[in-house]
């Protein structure tokens, strides 16, 4: 069946530094992956969409590639912040959108 | 443009009791997607709809829970008679006609307890 792996764990890291966020899956061949970032008693926020022929995308401090081969997407902020501090979804695309759990981001002063 | 709108936030209910939740698609969007989060768990799909059709309803239990989208009015997510179980949060998403590269536009969703 389907799946979709991302670090339950969550990743603490120091401000400034780059945080990495990785998203695996199997048993799927999506056209395109997408982020949304999520706030603690909010909804999910579109981030980025990646599609299958592109291996990379940029916006602002945000990279994501994604690597069909590998079947893996990795989301990469670049000199983070407190405020990039949230759960952050990748999203495969089906005939509807299927989420993985998420990865909790702590970044601290 | 008010982004996409949901009500209650939050709605207390009885076991047996029923549950509506209501929501309002971004101006423009026609595509209406129901998903449910529960705690530590990630957001699941239920049922996807666009005006007065039901696109894709493999991810809604069987019994007890319907959704709809008139021609007119909000879409409207129906539970009835509420089970402990049934409590999670509830939210929307709607997107435009194939356009995917903005995402869907997620509301702030309903929190629904059932005691």
């Amino acid at each position: 069946s389907q799946k979709i792996e991302q670090n339950s764990e969550a990743l603490n890291i120091q401000e400034g530094k780059t945080a990495t966020l990785t998203c695996n899956y199997t048993n799927y061949s999506p056209a395109y992956l997408q982020w949304y970032r999520q706030d603690p008693g909010r909804g999910p926020v579109f981030l980025l969409l990646i599609r299958e022929n592109e291996k990379e995308k940029r916006k602002e401090r945000l990279k994501v590639t994604f690597d069909t081969t590998l079947k893996q997407s990795l989301f990469h902020i670049t000199a983070s912040q407190p405020a990039d501090s949230a759960t952050y979804l990748c999203a495969l695309e089906g005939s509807t959108l299927t989420f993985g759990k998420g990865t909790m981001l702590l970044v601290s002063p | 443009n008010a982004g996409v709108m949901q009500n209650p936030r939050h709605l207390v209910r009885r076991r047996g009791q029923e549950a509506r939740l209501r929501c309002s698609p971004m101006k423009g969007h026609s595509h209406v997607y129901w998903y449910r989060q529960l705690p530590e768990e990630g957001l699941k799909f239920m049922v996807y709809l666009q005006k007065e059709n039901i696109i894709d309803e493999s991810g809604m239990p069987k019994e007890r829970f319907s959704a709809e989208f008139p021609k007119e009015g909000p879409s409207i997510l129906r539970i009835q008679q509420v089970v402990r179980g049934d409590s999670a949060a509830y939210f929307c998403a709607s997107s435009p006609v194939n356009q995917l590269d903005n995402g869907y536009t997620f509301g702030s969703g309903t929190r629904l307890t059932v005691v």
